[in-house]
């Protein structure tokens, strides 16, 4: 069984540059988080989607970052343009909404971006 | 401000000792509380979890115990080993179903041999 999925695992990118991370989420599951990783803030939330809507996006950090989620096994996370301060480790994770007692979120492997 | 608080960054244990990770939160209104675990270069792992209705959980090695009126919870690893190496992450959720996790900055604890 496939968990959540992630592409690139790693990307570097000149500053300026657009760049855009993609998600899997597990089949079933409606929900879906974006999160950013860093030494500072840990690990932070950023947006989600709940059957494909987005439902919180007030940890997006700034009009350079955009998420969609076209259908439910897909979404993406754009920066555009990129910045040195943008490099962090970025995580998709993924839940079932109904019918657990808790959210348990699977997350994906991260993707490392390092902006330059 | 962070409404979920991991204050101690890493933690050192020697294997068959016992690991406690701490978290403390801010919001009386969390219902449910979860502890992830990470290793380097993967997305963290769910790992155990509490019902704000209970003050303890246990599995195997691992027990979590609430403490709602000081607003904190700790994990428990007993006896732990080198492979528990990693990153703890004590996560929250608001008492609406469907709403998102709010995490701490993790505790990266060390367990050597």
């Amino acid at each position: 069984d496939a968990g959540v999925i992630q592409s690139p695992r790693h990307e570097v990118t000149e500053m300026g540059q657009e760049v855009t991370l993609r998600c899997k989420p597990i089949s079933g599951h409606n929900s879906l988080f974006w999160y950013r990783q860093t030494m500072m803030r840990g690990l932070e939330l950023l947006i989600y989607f709940n059957n494909n809507v987005p439902i919180d996006d007030s940890g997006m950090p700034e009009d350079r970052f955009s998420a969609k989620m076209p259908n439910a096994s897909f979404s993406t996370l754009k920066i555009q343009p990129s910045e040195p301060r943008d490099s962090a480790v970025y995580f998709c994770a993924s839940s079932r909404r109904v019918g657990q007692p808790y959210n348990e979120q699977f997350f994906g492997p991260g993707t490392r971006l390092t902006v330059l | 401000d962070q409404q979920v608080k991991q204050n101690s960054p890493s933690l050192s244990v020697q294997e068959g000792r016992i690991s406690i990770l701490n978290c403390d939160y801010t919001n009386s209104m969390f219902d449910y509380f979860l502890w992830y675990k990470k290793y380097p270069a993967e997305g963290p792992t769910f790992l155990i979890s509490i019902s704000s209705i209970k003050d303890k959980n246990e599995d195997g090695r691992f027990t979590v115990f609430l403490n709602k009126s000081a607003k904190h919870l700790s994990l428990h690893i007993v006896p732990s080993q080198p492979g528990d190496s990693a990153v703890y992450f004590c996560a929250a959720r608001p008492n609406q179903a469907g709403t998102a996790l709010i995490f701490g900055k993790g505790t990266t604890l060390s367990v050597s041999s």
